[in-house]
């Protein structure tokens, strides 16, 4: 069974630095990869996804994440943080050969100081 | 173009009780899945319905049950609430199943607390 693994459960940093969020998940033949985030009180967004092509992803709000089948990774990158990215994110994977359900990861919450 | 709609937004109930959750898919999507999601924890896999039959279930006891409407919309049905299934609860659609999905678009939730 697919399982993802946030390896950060907070990650605090400045307003205007970089920031990295871990992702990885357990190997299969094909995957579909997913970050969302979720802002107090409010559902899940999707944030970006990986379905094929290039390994390189990216939002419409300076977030992306680059796919690493060997390192079975899926990282997500900010070069510069909002007040407004404090949410929580969480990763997720699809096995696209069966039904489509798909798998969270534990969440990483991140917190960003003035 | 209205999203996911879920309802009620909050809602107490007393264990040993009866608790059903609504939800109606985004437009043009047929395919309906509901996460329960613990506080401080990510989004766990309940089951998903297509063309009105259970197609995947998680790792949750018979006391959760599901019904999906000729309209896609789906209902979520739990029996003798136990105190740990105080949770929010996620309704996610989708178009089509499998190689076709690419994506779920979530609905804001029920705030489900068990007293």
């Amino acid at each position: 069974a697919q399982s993802v693994t946030q390896l950060d459960s907070q990650v605090p940093v400045f307003e205007e630095a970089p920031v990295e969020l871990r992702c990885n998940y357990s190997s299969s033949v094909s995957v579909y990869l997913f970050w969302y985030v979720q802002y107090p009180n409010q559902g899940l967004q999707l944030l970006l996804k990986y379905l094929s092509g290039s390994t390189l992803v990216e939002s419409i709000n300076g977030f992306e994440a680059e796919f690493n089948k060997s390192q079975t990774s899926f990282h997500l990158r900010k070069p510069s943080v909002h007040i407004s990215d404090t949410a929580e994110y969480f990763c997720a994977v699809s096995d696209g050969s069966s039904a489509s359900k798909i798998i969270f990861g534990s969440g990483t919450r991140l917190s960003i100081r003035p | 173009d209205a999203g996911v709609t879920q309802s009620p937004t909050h809602l107490i109930k007393t264990r040993g009780q009866q608790v059903t959750l609504r939800c109606s898919p985004k437009s043009g999507h047929d395919t309906v899945s509901w996460y329960q999601q613990a506080l401080g924890q990510g989004p766990q896999f309940i089951f998903q319905y297509y063309e009105e039959e259970e197609r995947q279930r998680g790792n949750f006891p018979d006391r959760f049950s599901g019904h999906q409407f000729p309209n896609y919309s789906s209902e979520l049905n739990v029996n003798a609430l136990l105190l740990g299934d105080s949770a929010l609860y996620l309704c996610a659609s989708s178009f089509g199943t499998g190689f076709f999905m690419a994506g779920y678009t979530f609905g804001s939730g029920t705030r489900l607390t068990v007293v």
